[in-house]
């Protein structure tokens, strides 16, 4: 089974509209880290957003959060009043296990090619 | 505070050479992972390094290899390279909360 899901492949929303950028995940650990990038045509990951399988509340930072919902396994990314700099491919990614050194190995899913339309 | 710097940008390369790449991360992180990204395996993970230790591997052959110094700068080599080892290499700097990971712009190797 994949650990990491995310089912659009491809997204078109209109400037300054906000969207949702669907993840789920697959994990028997209690302890786990929940991760979304933003892959730009240059090719860099830029980090996003993160969220811990213990946070009660859900990540924001800035125009990006995170609809965490823990019995569903669903990690959502959400980006609110879209803009054209946004266009890119989104990566949801987990860390199984608890945050400590020797366990920093990320899972990605296939990602989603988000386009902002004018 | 500089980012995560990965040399070099690009790289082309004849079957069956060796290559080796260069990562130094974020100033005070000592974990290093690095992960291959082609299009049709996408984002796989190939070994992480903190304190000069490889903690984690991959399922990837060993013709890809690893190490990190003490000043935790970090290189990969892949040996007797083969067309399909073309891909983007990410280096992956840690924090110490291990809430981020942070990553360089990548090394673009093709082999031909």
């Amino acid at each position: 089974a994949q650990k990491i899901t995310q089912t659009q492949p491809g997204m078109f929303v209109q400037e300054k509209e906000a969207v949702t950028l669907d993840c789920t995940y697959d994990t028997s650990d209690q302890s786990y880290g929940l991760f979304w990038y933003k892959q730009p045509s240059s090719g860099e990951m830029i980090f996003l957003i993160y969220q811990g399988s213990y946070d009660e509340q859900n990540a924001t930072e800035g125009r990006y959060s995170l609809n965490f919902q823990k019995a569903r396994k669903s990690a959502n990314l959400v980006i609110s009043a879209s803009q054209l700099g946004d266009s890119a491919m989104y990566f949801c990614a987990m860390r199984e296990g608890p945050s400590n050194f020797g366990n920093e190995k990320l899972t990605f899913g296939t990602g989603t090619r988000l386009t902002i339309i004018p | 505070k500089a980012g995560v710097t990965q040399t070099p940008r690009y790289l082309i390369k004849t079957r069956g050479q060796q290559v080796t790449l260069s990562c130094s991360p974020i100033s005070g992180h000592r974990s290093v992972s690095w992960y291959q990204q082609t299009p049709g395996q996408g984002l796989q993970f190939l070994f992480e390094y903190f304190s000069e230790t490889q903690r984690n591997k991959g399922n990837f052959p060993g013709r890809f290899s690893g190490r990190q110094f003490s000043n935790s700068r970090s290189e990969m080599n892949v040996s007797t390279l083969e067309l399909g080892d073309s891909a983007l290499y990410l280096c992956a700097s840690n924090g110490q909360e291990n809430t981020e990971a942070f990553f360089g712009q990548g090394t673009r190797l093709t082999v031909v």
